[in-house]
């Protein structure tokens, strides 16, 4: 079983959709990353979270230590946000990342 | 200027070869990694420096030998390869602790 798992795997949205990806993890953490990967390949790293809340444009992330859980949030939703969303954790020295969650927003 | 650069960005080569992987930040950055990426799409970290010192060493093959010359640079040595080895890999960099990883644009590694 991953350490870290996420969904859905596979998500498709009407443009303007408001989008939920989630993550939950079973090893104790000192933070949590979400990655954005685009079709051409490129990642960019777009929250680190260790409590609480964070918001950047149409993007936020919400993470609940206690219930070992985190969810990343998109209002208005546009098809240029289509990639494939990477949760990632940092427990001890170790780093896990989900499987990836594949989004697809339809104009 | 390109925050993480990885080279060469795509490296065809025959099994058995050996090949290194290069990656340098002009960030400032007291931390690099590597990470290699399947087929299937699924992240994996490899190597980790801080301060030039091995702080993550995941279970990869010792023919994977990652070489720190300064805290800028951060390469990938690769023995004898594989045809399992073909993946892409990524370099990235962060100040521990503090936050944001910035990517290098990966490099695709194919042996033949």
């Amino acid at each position: 079983k991953n350490e870290v798992e996420q969904s859905p795997q596979n998500l498709t949205a009407q443009e303007g959709e408001f989008i939920t990806i989630n993550c939950s993890y079973s090893v104790g953490i000192s933070a949590l990353h979400w990655l954005q990967q685009h079709p051409g390949g490129g990642i960019v790293s777009l929250f680190m979270l260790s409590s609480g809340k964070k918001k950047h444009g149409r993007l936020i992330a919400t993470i609940n230590i206690q219930e070992k859980h985190s969810s990343l949030h998109i209002t208005a939703s546009h098809p240029r946000d289509s990639a494939v969303y990477i949760c990632a954790v940092i427990g001890g020295n170790q780093f896990y990342f989900g499987t990836g969650t594949s989004l697809t927003v339809i104009p | 200027d390109t925050a993480v650069s990885q080279t060469p960005k795509y490296l065809v080569t025959q099994m058995g070869n050996d090949k290194s992987i290069k990656c340098e930040q002009n960030l400032g950055h007291d931390t690099m990694y590597w990470y290699k990426q399947d087929s299937k799409k699924f992240l994996k970290i490899m190597f980790s420096y801080n301060n030039k010192e091995l702080i993550i060493n995941e279970t990869v093959p010792n023919r994977f030998s990652p070489k720190s010359p300064d805290k800028a640079h951060l390469n990938l040595h690769i023995n004898s390869l594989e045809l399992g080895d073909s993946a892409v890999y990524f370099c990235a960099s962060t100040v521990i602790n503090t936050g944001e990883l910035f990517f290098g644009e990966g490099s695709r590694l194919t042996v033949l």
